[in-house]
């Protein structure tokens, strides 16, 4: 069965350091997403992409970056981790623009 | 500004006691509204969408509709496997981009 897989599903590290959180899907979905789970917030946009080589930014990027290099993968990267981007992070696809994302179960990231 | 509110934030109901959810919106434009579970530790599994106002979906115990201004997620005789946490979303434009409301979370007592 076609799947999104997320990784790690946990991860410490202190702030400073780079991280990267890995999103892999097998559906073979151009557009790809990344969201952050906070109290208070609930799901929150970081980037997306539609596409091999496409990356745009959502309503909270800073200090967050993404590359596509393949349809599957959407890697998401802090570039200097900071003790406010603790968080659960989740990636989701998307077959098109109007068609239900399906969501990875997530990567819980305590900065130190 | 784009905005999705969800009452009640919690729900306690005994088993087969029925009620419903609400999801208010206000979006300019919208192209779909979409709602989702969510366990403890698991990322949101996928329910409905409802693209027009009128429009009904069903699945098991719930069913959701959708007015120009709001949505309901009706739950039907609840069991204790129907606690969770339920999401709402709104797509505006073209974009793709989803708009989460911060949630209810249902707990059904046996």
């Amino acid at each position: 069965d076609a799947e999104i897989t997320q990784s790690p599903r946990h991860k410490i590290t202190e702030t400073g350091r780079q991280v990267t959180l890995a999103c892999h899907q097998t559906w073979n979905h151009n557009n790809m997403f990344w969201y952050r789970q906070d109290l208070g917030h609930g799901l929150r946009l970081i980037h997306y992409s539609y596409g091999v080589h496409d990356t745009n930014k959502g309503e909270v990027s800073d200090g967050y970056s993404v590359s596509r290099s393949n349809t599957e993968d959407l890697p998401l990267t802090l570039e200097s981790a900071a003790s406010s981007q603790t968080s659960v992070y989740f990636c989701a696809s998307s077959e098109s623009q109007n068609q239900p994302q399906h969501f990875g179960d997530g990567t819980r990231l305590s900065i130190l | 500004e784009d905005q999705v509110t969800q009452s009640p934030e919690a729900l306690r109901l005994q088993e087969g006691e029925s009620s419903s959810l609400n999801c208010s919106y206000t979006v300019s434009g919208l192209r779909g509204l979409f709602w989702y579970r969510q366990d403890p530790g698991k990322g949101p599994e996928f329910l409905f969408t409802l693209y027009s106002a009128g429009e009904e979906k069903e699945k098991e115990r719930l069913k959701a509709t959708l007015t120009k201004k709001e949505s309901f997620l009706h739950i039907t005789a609840p069991k204790p496997e129907d606690s969770a946490t339920y999401l709402c979303a709104v797509q505006a434009g073209n974009t793709g981009k989803l708009i989460f409301g911060q949630g209810t979370t249902l707990q059904v007592k046996p």
